[in-house]
């Protein structure tokens, strides 16, 4: 159980352009979503909590009108990489917590290049 | 002082041996502790959590939690190579907008 998919697993963008990230919880409903970047060798850093049907909360430094975060159900969150940039190439995890304190399940990752 | 702490390692045990890792959180009102594995190039998955004192054993493994020193411990037995990964202790605060708060983690190489 508790099974978070995401999609797409590895992208090539060019500079300028959008990508979108999804992220969606199979098996239960994800109550808050994090959105994660980690860069190689460094330790995952995160982006934004998100709860169904409110804006996202963004740690700071996260610039929101770049990486916009959509928490529109229980079982589905979106990433899209405004404007990508070269900087912006990097590993991003999402995950995904039921109700109460269950553990974090993280999706695969997707992993993003931009030339 | 960080929130979350761990040797970054690398630790290095030989296959078959106790590889013991060591997290300690400064928040004393933590309510959930969690080890997580992640191996290189992929993302973190969850080994164990526990919630209150004392130790939680699923097969190889055993995490022990120690509140009132505020530390949390994972032991895993009979290691293998395929343990080597770094190990991710993670902390959910008392009181938090339910976000972990993560360890640095600490490299695991387990030799043949």
């Amino acid at each position: 159980g508790a099974v978070v998919s995401q999609h797409p697993s590895r992208v090539i963008c060019k500079s300028g352009t959008s990508v979108k990230i999804e992220c969606r919880s199979l098996d239960f409903q994800a109550t808050t979503m994090f959105w994660y970047r980690q860069f190689p060798k460094q330790s995952l850093m995160l982006m934004a909590t998100s709860n169904e049907g409110s804006k996202a909360t963004y740690e700071q430094g996260v610039e929101k009108d770049k990486f916009l975060i959509n928490h529109a159900s229980l079982t589905l969150s979106t990433l899209t990489v405004t404007s990508a940039h070269p900087e912006d190439s990097s590993f991003y995890i999402c995950s995904a917590r039921g109700v109460g304190i269950s553990p974090l399940h993280f999706g695969n990752g997707t992993r993003l290049t931009v030339t | 002082q960080k929130e979350v702490e761990q040797n970054s390692g690398p630790l290095s045990v030989p296959e078959g041996a106790i590889a013991s890792l060591n997290c300690t959180y400064s928040d004393r009102v933590s309510q959930s502790f969690f080890w997580y594995r992640q191996y290189s190039g992929k993302s973190p998955e969850l080994i164990m959590s526990i919630y209150s004192n004392g130790d939680k054993e699923d097969g190889r493994f055993t995490a022990q939690l120690n509140k009132a020193s505020q530390y949390v411990s994972l032991l895993i037995r009979d290691s293998q190579p395929s343990d080597s990964a770094t190990y991710l202790c993670a902390v959910n605060k008392a009181g938090n907008n339910r976000k972990l708060i993560w360890g640095l983690g600490t490299s695991l190489a387990v030799n043949p």
